[in-house]
């Protein structure tokens, strides 16, 4: 059974950029669309973008256009989501999560999140 | 784009039913999905496509999705049902996917 494993904490300076991966243990992301959500402290769920490894075709939400990029290792068992010109309110903890399809989309697995700390 | 209401908090003896909304501009004509998230932990799927649950998510928790609101219901409350739910839909016309704002329920 697939389960999403990703990077540890991490805390950064404003103006610097994270790095957070998510790994399938005991299988690939190649045909599956990988979300990111965060949570801000206190606050709820918000979606940043989707990503299918093999198609290498991101959509990204429009607020985090210029400043988020998804990529993926040639295993396409690794996806990584690089967010660059962080500020404070970027403070949160990233999860991914995998997309699946019924009636319409929903995320069915979840990581256990990666908090990132902007903050100087 | 399209935004989903939920209140903030709902109380329940346990035992006794809880019914948490999720509202909607003909929310009815989409398909919601619902999350449960305990502190400290990632979300986790308990209803997809207003009604149907994932394997390992008890019958007592149900979803249903009319008009102007969808509601997750849960029956013969229990202590570990102490969480925040959120809602969700995801159209397939291209817009992105969104949330409800949570709501926290309390076992009284």
């Amino acid at each position: 059974q697939v389960q999403l494993v990703q990077s540890g904490p991490e805390v950064k300076m404003p103006g610097s950029s994270m790095k957070v991966s998510c790994t399938a243990s005991g299988g690939t992301f190649r045909t599956s669309p990988i979300s990111w959500v965060r949570q801000a402290p206190r606050q709820g769920l918000e979606w940043m973008g989707v990503f299918i490894p093999n198609l290498g075709s991101p959509n990204y939400a429009q607020r985090f256009q210029g400043r988020l990029t998804y990529t993926a290792d040639d295993s396409m068992t690794t996806v990584y989501m690089e967010l660059t010109s962080l500020r404070s309110e970027d403070t949160a903890v990233y999860y991914c999560a995998r997309a699946r399809t019924g009636a319409s989309w929903y995320f069915d697995l979840w990581g256990r999140g990666t908090l990132v700390a902007v903050s100087s | 784009s399209y935004v989903l209401t939920q209140p903030p908090s709902v109380s329940v003896a346990p035992g006794q039913t809880a019914s948490i909304t999720c509202g909607g501009n003909n929310i009815g004509s989409k398909n919601v999905h619902w999350y449960q998230q305990k502190p400290g932990q990632a979300p986790v799927l308990v209803v997809h496509d207003d009604g149907a649950r994932p394997s390992g998510i008890p019958e007592r928790i149900s979803g249903s999705n009319s008009g102007n609101t969808a509601t997750l219901t849960i029956g013969r409350v229990e202590a570990g049902d102490e969480a925040g739910y959120y809602c969700q839909v995801w159209d397939s016309n291209g817009d992105p996917p969104v949330f409800g704002g949570g709501t926290e329920l309390t076992v009284l």
